[in-house]
């Protein structure tokens, strides 16, 4: 039961850099979502999408651009990393009518 | 913004004791959702509480949302070293999920 998978796990990237971070689901559901988790601050939302071609802006949208490629994919794009976009990033999914979320294993980020 | 505040933010007991983590909020949750988070790992879902003054119980982990749904309450009896691990609340306004609001967590560390 594969159900959220990230990649990469770890990253390291210079100020400046741009990258992407890749998140497939497995287990046919319409929303999938994008955070970061920084310590002492939670879980922040940073962009979702309720179904295949839309996406939708979070509470911290800004440096950063989604793409819903297909029901199973949704990416994350740093198009120039700053210092601040050190964080600890999830995906996670839903069936869009439950609260269920399911979450990724986390991709590590630092921006030197 | 609706804040969820809780607290302790880290608590280290030994393996018997019993403990209660916090959520509180000054704004009403239609929903409120307990999860937990290991090391190097994604939050999972323990449970979902919807109606004020709702109590699930699992296991030896008991839930309390409040009568106003704006708070909630996590206890746990006779904590074990695998209860290790930081606990998130998030409360949510409608039966979106992705959108919920996190608290910033307790750390919790059970020792033998």
């Amino acid at each position: 039961n594969a159900g959220v998978t990230q990649t990469p796990k770890f990253q390291v990237l210079k100020t400046g850099q741009s990258m992407t971070l890749q998140c497939a689901q497995d287990m046919n559901h319409n929303s999938m979502y994008w955070y970061r988790q920084d310590p002492g601050m939670g879980l922040r939302l940073i962009y979702y999408s309720a179904s295949e071609g839309t996406t939708d802006k979070g509470e911290v949208p800004n440096g950063y651009n989604v793409s819903r490629l297909n029901k199973r994919e949704f990416s994350l794009r740093l198009e120039s990393a700053a210092p601040s976009q050190t964080s600890v990033y999830f995906c996670a999914s839903s069936s869009g009518e439950g609260r269920k979320l399911f979450f990724g294993s986390g991709t590590q980020l630092s921006v030197l | 913004t609706q804040l969820l505040e809780q607290s302790p933010q880290f608590l280290s007991i030994q393996e018997g004791e019993n403990l209660t983590v916090y959520c509180n909020s000054s704004s009403v949750f239609s929903s409120l959702q307990w999860y937990r988070q290991e090391p190097g790992e994604g939050p999972v879902l323990l449970v979902t509480v919807v109606t004020g003054g709702e109590v699930k119980k699992l296991k030896r982990l008991t839930f309390q949302f409040g009568d106003a749904r704006k708070d909630s309450s996590l206890h746990i009896t006779a904590a074990q070293p695998g209860d290790t691990g930081l606990y998130l609340c998030a409360g949510g306004r409608n039966t979106n999920a992705g959108k919920s609001t996190f608290g910033d967590g307790t750390t919790l560390t059970v020792k033998p």
